[in-house]
């Protein structure tokens, strides 16, 4: 039980372009999802905490903007990089929750 | 603010061996939860671990177990007789109210354990 996917797993991207990822609760309803960043040998950074139905609360420096959440359904989250920058190349993960946090796999994205 | 502190960068112990990975905290609150997540080559995190801070008695899940100090607000993680599929990176993280879903978890900096053959 407390499954969670992401997909896609990875994706290469041009500059200037934008990415969906998606993170679906898999067997239980999720009312809240968390979205996070992680750079090669550190720790996780949350980004933003997604509520169904609601707009996303964002971590201080994170850019609204830019990351575009969206939680539509007690299963599925949204995670939209919009005109992806390499900067912005990352593995990014999310979260759901029942009782505890239950992660999903990650998407590496690589902007060229 | 909330932090937590893993002052242990990197580890080794030897398969069979037992290993304590250190965790320090810091808050104000009196509910929260704490917990042990590990991260393998294959970057899932997986929950290792869950302790509530109500509750006195230590946590344990098979080979892992947990020395919760409250007073010192300190967290350990045990790891009994290693095997080599517990390399990975472990992140101790702290989680207010009673809950613990759906609020944030604040993560330690992680200490990578390599168990050696």
């Amino acid at each position: 039980g407390a499954v969670v996917s992401q997909h896609p797993s990875w994706v290469i991207c041009k500059s200037g372009t934008s990415v969906k990822i998606e993170c679906r609760s898999l067997d239980f309803q999720a009312t809240t999802m968390f979205w996070y960043r992680q750079f090669p040998k550190q720790s996780l950074m949350l980004m933003a905490t997604s509520n169904e139905g609601s707009k996303a609360t964002y971590e201080q420096g994170v850019e609204k903007d830019k990351f575009l959440i969206n939680h539509a359904s007690l299963t599925l989250s949204t995670l939209t990089v919009t005109s992806a920058h390499p900067e912005d190349s990352s593995f990014y993960i999310c979260s759901a929750t029942v009782k505890t946090q239950y992660f999903g796999p990650g998407t590496r994205l690589l902007v060229l | 603010a909330q932090t937590v502190t893993q002052s242990q960068p990197e580890m080794s112990v030897q398969e069979a061996e037992t290993v304590t990975l250190s965790c320090t905290y810091d808050t104000s609150e009196s509910n929260y939860y704490l917990f042990w997540y590990k991260q393998p080559p294959s970057r899932q995190m997986i929950l290792v671990i869950r302790q509530e801070a109500y509750k006195q008695q230590n946590a344990t899940e098979n080979r892992f177990s947990v020395n919760f100090q409250k007073a010192a607000k300190s967290f350990s993680l045990k790891i009994s007789d290693s095997q080599l599929g517990d390399t990975a990176m472990y992140f101790c993280a702290f989680s207010r109210g009673y809950g613990g879903a759906t609020n944030k978890l604040i993560f330690g900096t992680g200490t990578l354990l390599a168990v050696q053959p």
